[in-house]
């Protein structure tokens, strides 16, 4: 079966202080994507990150980085200084190279940051 | 840019009322389309998977003749809400999953939604 876990439902932090969103995923499949997405109060899916199963190396783009492991099938994000912009839902998914697929997303974790 | 187009993004109408939501692909076709439905505070539930030329998919519990959605062409596909009632308030997500320039980076494509309130 495949399932998405975002244990933290809710995250509050002051503005400049590092916060790290938790991501578990399970799957049998031993090709997939995982993704991040952030979605604002609007309400639109703005993509984060992809990342396929075969690779392993973190990645950090400005303030945001990731932290991938097979291992414990953990795909953990790290937002560092967080901004009052950076407040939003933030979603964790998994995808397979088939189109044709679905994604999983996880519940969701709320961030709020406080000014 | 967008390379998902959904239309309309906000609908408010009276209850009983049908209402059409529409996904377009604007660079790339899509052979598959997903229909996603978003309660306040909660994740992405999948109602359907739709593929171009063929009837929907729908998940357990969704209603096919409540939401019908049609597949028509590899750059549209459309999800109708029929004789809609204020629970079927929501948030409704399309996404496109296809070939094209864009498809290298993303599997799948995210419209912006359209908030559906039914009074």
């Amino acid at each position: 079966a495949q399932k998405v876990t975002q244990a933290q439902t809710e995250i509050s932090v002051v503005e400049k202080e590092d916060v790290t969103l938790d991501c578990v995923y399970e799957t049998r499949d031993t090709t997939y994507y995982l993704f991040w997405y952030k979605q604002p109060p609007s309400g639109e899916l703005v993509f984060l990150i992809r990342r396929n199963s075969f690779d392993e190396q973190n990645e950090i783009s400005g303030r945001y980085s990731w932290n991938f492991q097979k291992s414990t099938s953990s795909f953990n994000f790290t937002i560092t200084a967080s901004q009052v912009v950076d407040s939003a839902v933030y979603f964790c998914a998994l995808g397979f190279l088939d189109t044709g697929n679905q994604f999983y997303f996880g519940t969701g974790t709320s961030l709020t940051v406080i000014p | 840019g967008a390379v998902v187009s959904q239309h309309p993004s906000r609908v408010i109408c009276k209850s009983g009322t049908s209402v059409k939501i529409e996904c377009r692909s604007l660079d790339f076709q899509a052979t598959t389309m997903f229909w996603y439905r978003q309660f306040p505070k909660k994740s992405l539930m999948l109602m359907a998977t739709s593929n171009e030329g063929s009837k929907a998919t729908y998940e357990q519990g969704v209603e096919k003749d409540k939401f019908l959605i049609n597949h028509a062409s590899l750059t549209l596909s459309t999800l109708t809400v029929t004789s809609a009632h204020p629970e079927d308030s929501s948030f409704y997500i399309c996404s496109a999953g296809g070939q094209g320039a864009s498809y290298s980076n993303q599997p799948q494509h995210f419209g912006d939604g359209t908030r559906l309130s039914i009074l």
